[in-house]
């Protein structure tokens, strides 16, 4: 079983200020998702990446995929409240492309 | 009109009845899914279907069951519902053969059984 360790669990912050939330698993993943859930919705799908090494910017979102491909790194900047929700990482790999592994998410509070 | 479109939305039923909560999806989607999102533990995955012929178990597929009435429909029922499984349940659709499997999902239907 492919296991995806994401951390920190809980995060609050003031607007301005610059995060980073982990995502690390002893396992190798042919690619990894970035999503983000906001109370009453289901996740939305932030990003994909595929290659090691791999960076994507989003406007003030970074992401990383590590270059073995077993653990990625979200990175925000200058914070703003409306990037308050539940991030959650999700994995493909272990024999099947089209079975999701997910991390447990992080719940980041932006305070005004 | 969404997507991924789930019902009900909100249900509260007792321990021991049966449940039916089900998902249609407009994506043309061929891969469908059903989690469970519980607080702490994240999503977790009951069951999966990547044709209407296919049916998958998933982690945590004990007590719950699964029906592929079209591609479009992917229904999940609680045969004899108990507390804890209690939850927030979501479903998914995916398709295309290339590159990552993204998931859309519907709003989540919260279940609670008392």
């Amino acid at each position: 079983t492919q296991l995806l360790e994401q951390s920190p669990q809980f995060l609050s912050i003031q607007e301005g200020e610059n995060l980073t939330v982990y995502c690390n698993s002893s396992s190798v993943f042919s690619s990894l998702q970035w999503y983000r859930q906001e109370p009453g919705e289901g996740p939305v799908l932030l990003v994909t990446v595929v290659t090691g090494g791999e960076v994507k910017k989003l406007k003030r979102l970074t992401f990383q995929f590590g270059d073995a491909r077993k653990d990625s790194s979200l990175h925000i900047t200058a914070a703003q409240p409306g990037d308050t929700g539940l991030y959650l990482c999700a994995g493909a790999g272990g024999g099947s492309n089209y079975k999701l592994t997910f991390g447990k998410g992080t719940l980041l509070t932006v305070n005004p | 009109d969404a997507d991924v479109t789930q019902t009900p939305r909100n249900r509260i039923t007792k321990t021991g009845k049966r449940i039916m909560l089900e998902c249609s999806q407009t994506k043309g989607h061929d891969r469908m899914y059903w989690y469970r999102q519980d607080p702490g533990l994240g999503l977790r995955l009951i069951y999966y279907s990547f044709d209407v012929k296919d049916i998958n178990k998933g982690e945590i597929s004990d007590g719950y069951s699964v029906s592929r009435q079209a591609q479009a429909k992917f229904s999940l029922s609680l045969e004899s519902a108990i507390p804890n499984q209690t939850a927030l349940y979501f479903c998914a659709s995916a398709g295309g053969s290339s590159g990552a499997n993204v998931l859309t999902f519907g709003a989540g239907s919260r279940l609670t059984v008392l």
